[in-house]
């Protein structure tokens, strides 16, 4: 498996402009997330899925961040105005249901974002 | 509120010994603690997983305890090697809500 695939890897953007990071989890894995990582903050975890649904995006800084997940296969994590303050890099990871091997999250690469 | 601490922001060791990070956390009853490495610019990759009811685990040259009475996990490297020089990461778990430490930078000197 080639991983939880990230894209792009970098995005520059001006201000007020729209963003659309996208995830591609490993195949077969039934929860994705999304986080977010600062200097300041750390890992900050924005929002997560379960079979495709949205479970909990009680860390979605505003409204202007949503997401979606449209089939088991890809998600996307949108910024719609962006703002200087959302420059970080995002990550995407998931898991298996099964804990019983003791799996923990696989992360994706990241996608950092600058936002000038 | 809940609160996650990773004993230092920065550990420097001489190859050979071992490397001990300690995570400590308040107001969280988790089900699973993680620890994960993070190198410069990737994403944090999954080390070990240990659950409440474990006090230990080990994988090779990590070894990891869990101390849920005193709410803290140490995180040990044996034989460090430059290689092991990474930011290690402790996450704590419970329904899938998973929060991260701000991590311990690591330097194994030669």
């Amino acid at each position: 498996d080639a991983g939880v695939i990230q894209s792009p890897r970098h995005e520059v953007t001006e201000m007020g402009q729209e963003v659309t990071l996208r995830c591609k989890p490993i195949s077969g894995h039934d929860y994705l997330f999304w986080y977010r990582q600062t200097m300041m903050r750390g890992l900050e975890l924005l929002i997560y899925f379960n079979n495709n649904v949205p479970i909990d995006d009680s860390g979605m800084p505003e409204d202007r961040f949503s997401a979606k997940m449209p089939n088991a296969s890809f998600s996307t994590l949108k910024i719609q105005p962006s703002e200087p303050r959302d420059s970080a890099v995002y990550f995407c990871a998931s898991r298996t249901r099964d804990r019983g091997i003791d799996y923990g999250y696989t992360f994706g690469s990241g996608t950092r974002l600058t936002v000038v | 509120s809940q609160k996650i601490e990773q004993n230092s922001e920065a550990l420097n060791i001489q190859e050979g010994k071992t490397a001990t990070l300690t995570c400590n956390y308040t107001n969280y009853s988790p089900a699973y603690l993680q620890w994960y490495r993070q190198d410069p610019g990737r994403g944090p990759v999954f080390l070990l997983l240990i659950r409440e009811n474990e006090k230990e685990k080990r994988k090779e040259r990590l070894k990891v305890t869990f101390d849920t009475t005193l709410k803290q996990s140490l995180f040990h490297i044996t034989a460090s090697q430059p290689a092991d020089s990474a930011t290690y990461l402790c996450a704590l778990e419970s329904i899938n809500d998973m929060r991260f430490g701000a991590g311990t930078r690591l330097t194994v000197k030669p």
